[in-house]
């Protein structure tokens, strides 16, 4: 079935430590995003990707970078975790401004 | 700075009722708005998305309108029924400061009971 796939499904994790979340799409989307989600905040954008090879910053892009090699992958990394970004993580992707975005099933990342 | 509601914040209703749920967004500037539906622990499903050009946009039971001009989106859900019970979110692409970020509100969650 195409999607987007996000790993690990959920994980626990020490502060300090790095973490890579995974995510690839098979539907050759042009833009790819990282969103997180928490109580009360609802979804923020952290860092998004309009096409292979470039980036850019959401508005909440401290503490997270991501790489976009190639069309599929969209990981996102957190270089030393501090418990405020325990959150749920969701990956999302979409052709062009215009069509649907779509959304993975997300990572539950708790920080100790 | 675009911002968007969603009233009411929860909604419970027995199975059956037509219902609607409701959004506003402060800035009509917009590529589209798109509604979503979230399962507990799951991820966002779309449900239709409706371009600034449109007025409405129908799947099944549902329909979607839009009024850019007063800054308002409606879903309406036909014939509610206990599986339709989920957050429902609204989203806008907002045309200014690139169309890379979905603004979304914070939901309605609906129960529905049979």
């Amino acid at each position: 079935i195409a999607g987007i796939t996000q790993a690990p499904t959920s994980q626990i994790l020490a502060a300090g430590r790095r973490m890579t979340l995974r995510c690839t799409q098979d539907m050759r989307h042009n833009a790819m995003y990282w969103y997180r989600q928490d109580l009360g905040l609802g979804l923020r954008l952290i860092h998004y990707s309009n096409t292979a090879g470039t980036t850019g910053k959401g508005e909440v892009p401290d503490g997270y970078s991501v790489s976009r090699a190639n069309t599929d992958d969209f990981p996102l990394t957190l270089a030393s975790a501090v418990p405020s970004q325990t959150s749920v993580y969701f990956c999302a992707s979409s052709d062009s401004p215009m069509t649907e975005a779509f959304f993975g099933q997300g990572t539950r990342l708790t920080v100790v | 700075k675009q911002e968007v509601t969603q009233i009411p914040a929860a909604l419970s209703v027995p199975e059956g009722e037509n219902l609607v749920l409701n959004c506003s967004f402060t800035d009509s500037a917009i590529y589209n708005l798109q509604w979503f539906r979230q399962d507990p622990g799951k991820g966002l499903t779309s449900l239709l998305l409706i371009q600034s050009s449109q007025r409405e946009q129908t799947s099944g039971r549902l329909n979607a309108s839009l009024d850019k001009s007063s800054g308002r989106s409606t879903l309406y859900i036909a014939a509610s029924q206990p599986g339709d019970s989920a957050t429902y979110l609204c989203a806008v692409r907002p045309l200014s400061g690139g169309y890379n970020k979905l603004i979304f509100g914070a939901g309605t969650r609906l129960a529905v009971h049979p």
